[in-house]
């Protein structure tokens, strides 16, 4: 089955900084992957959702890229504030043959903490 | 104001106790979802519902039970027969199942702790 590593557990940058988080899965592509942003002790919420054909995508100071040859989604925050401060989930398709097979699934997030 | 409801917020059991813990919507989504996460893990699905009156297991399903009798309601029941029940849960509903193509939304949890 398809397996996602987000691999940083933890993130530490200065405020103003670009944080950059990594997404690898295993499988075959998935068509969408999402980020969804949690703070302590809440649900996720969703911040972004990219198609496989999309190599790129932007809101505000959040922006995804998606290297299905690398099987890798990197997530970028520009101009890093300590509100920013949380753990970042990437979740896509379960499906073992890639697509939009399957339930979404989670990775375990990577908590990022910004300094002022 | 549309969303998705959780209650009770923190949850206190007795080993042997059945609970169950509500889910409401009012976002006219199909799809319903309830995962658990415990601390360094990610969201593990425990049930899924795309349609009144049908749902289906997911990844760990084993000692818990849902109802889905109304579109708005999907409430979780953890019996007796879950081993290890002391976790965070988080129920979600999306427009529809198409995976990973509709995004969720999630509910602000419930924390279950066995005494």
């Amino acid at each position: 089955s398809q397996k996602i590593e987000q691999n940083s557990e933890a993130l530490n940058i200065q405020e103003g900084k670009t944080a950059t988080l990594t997404c690898n899965y295993t499988n075959y592509s998935p068509a969408y992957l999402q980020w969804y942003r949690q703070d302590p002790g809440r649900g996720p919420v969703f911040l972004l959702l990219i198609r496989e054909n999309e190599k790129e995508k932007r809101k505000e100071r959040l922006k995804v890229t998606f290297d299905t040859t690398l099987k890798q989604s990197l997530f970028h925050i520009t101009a890093s504030q300590p509100a920013d401060s949380a753990t970042y989930l990437c979740a896509l398709a379960s499906g073992e043959y890639g697509g939009s097979q399957g339930n979404l699934i989670f990775g375990k997030g990577t908590k990022l903490s910004v300094k002022p | 104001d549309g969303g998705i409801t959780q209650s009770p917020k923190y949850l206190f059991r007795k080993e042997g106790q059945n609970v169950t813990l509500s889910c409401e919507q009012n976002l006219n989504h199909d799809a319903m979802y309830w995962y658990r996460q415990d601390p360094g893990q990610g969201l593990r699905l425990i049930y899924y519902s795309q349609i009144v009156n049908d749902f289906q297991k997911g990844d760990i399903a084993e000692g818990y039970s849902v109802s889905r009798e109304k579109k708005e309601s999907f409430p979780l029941t953890v019996t007796s027969a879950q081993k290890n029940p002391t976790a965070f849960y988080l129920c979600a509903s999306s427009m529809g199942l198409a995976g990973g193509y509709n995004e969720q939304f999630f509910g602000p949890g419930t924390r279950l702790t066995v005494l």
